[in-house]
């Protein structure tokens, strides 16, 4: 059974960090391109940043509102992908998912940014 | 980027009726492998989205085949025949085409 389980969401107050954790099991993660998606209070989805595999030299690409921001990486070893978010702002609010090339989609995990 | 256009914005269907959705993409879809990008997903409340059909027509793993998608290289069509209490819930369309993915703003679907 494939399974994608975030963690690491929360209340965090804005220009504070926040790290992200995707946790994944049941398909071929190392030779998975990797996604985050995240969907706003108004439900509108969001695709924010993508991590290609090791033979793509896990090349990275971001959405322009997040770039230089956010940092998507991965470790196929523990079959994980990782969402470094800094400098947080109240737009980024939402909750955040993991997707495996759009086809298996985790349960999300919520980040409120407020002060 | 690559607008994506639902329409209707909510569908109210009668059990055992059928339910039509439409997304028009800002521009073609179709790669010059001769792949459409388009998916489409249902996002049942309080869930994650899930995978109904991928590639504009294909349908996803375990998806009821009351489900169908068609399409050209910009206008896309999910058909839902003989909708049941399951299926409620909004569904999006997205293409995967190219970065940054986008979706649909998302269609409502609820019984009458």
């Amino acid at each position: 059974e494939v399974q994608l389980v975030e963690t690491g969401g929360g209340l965090v107050q804005p220009g504070k960090s926040l790290k992200l954790t995707c946790a994944t099991s049941g398909f071929t993660f190392s030779t998975a391109w990797m996604h985050w998606v995240r969907q706003s209070p108004e439900k509108r989805l969001e695709w924010i940043a993508r991590i290609k595999d090791k033979s793509n030299n896990y090349a990275t690409d971001y959405v322009e509102s997040v770039k230089g921001r956010f940092t998507i990486s991965r470790d196929d070893s523990k079959s994980s992908v990782y969402l470094q978010m800094n400098s947080l702002k109240e737009e980024d609010t939402a909750t955040y998912y993991c997707t495996a090339a759009g086809a298996y989609w985790g349960q999300g995990t919520l980040v409120t940014v407020s002060s | 980027d690559i607008v994506m256009t639902q329409a209707p914005l909510s569908v109210s269907v009668t059990p055992g009726e059928s339910a039509s959705i439409s997304c028009r993409s800002s521009k073609s879809l179709l790669h010059s492998n001769g792949i459409t990008y388009v998916y489409w997903y249902l996002q049942k409340p309080g869930k994650s989205p899930q995978l109904l059909i991928y590639r504009m027509s294909n349908l996803a793993s375990g998806v009821p085949d009351r489900f169908s998608g068609s399409g050209s290289e910009t206008d896309f069509t999910l058909k839902i025949s003989r909708v049941e209490a399951e299926d409620v819930g909004i569904y999006y369309c997205g293409q995967l085409l190219e970065n940054p993915w986008t979706f649909g703003g998302g269609t409502k679907l609820e019984l009458k």
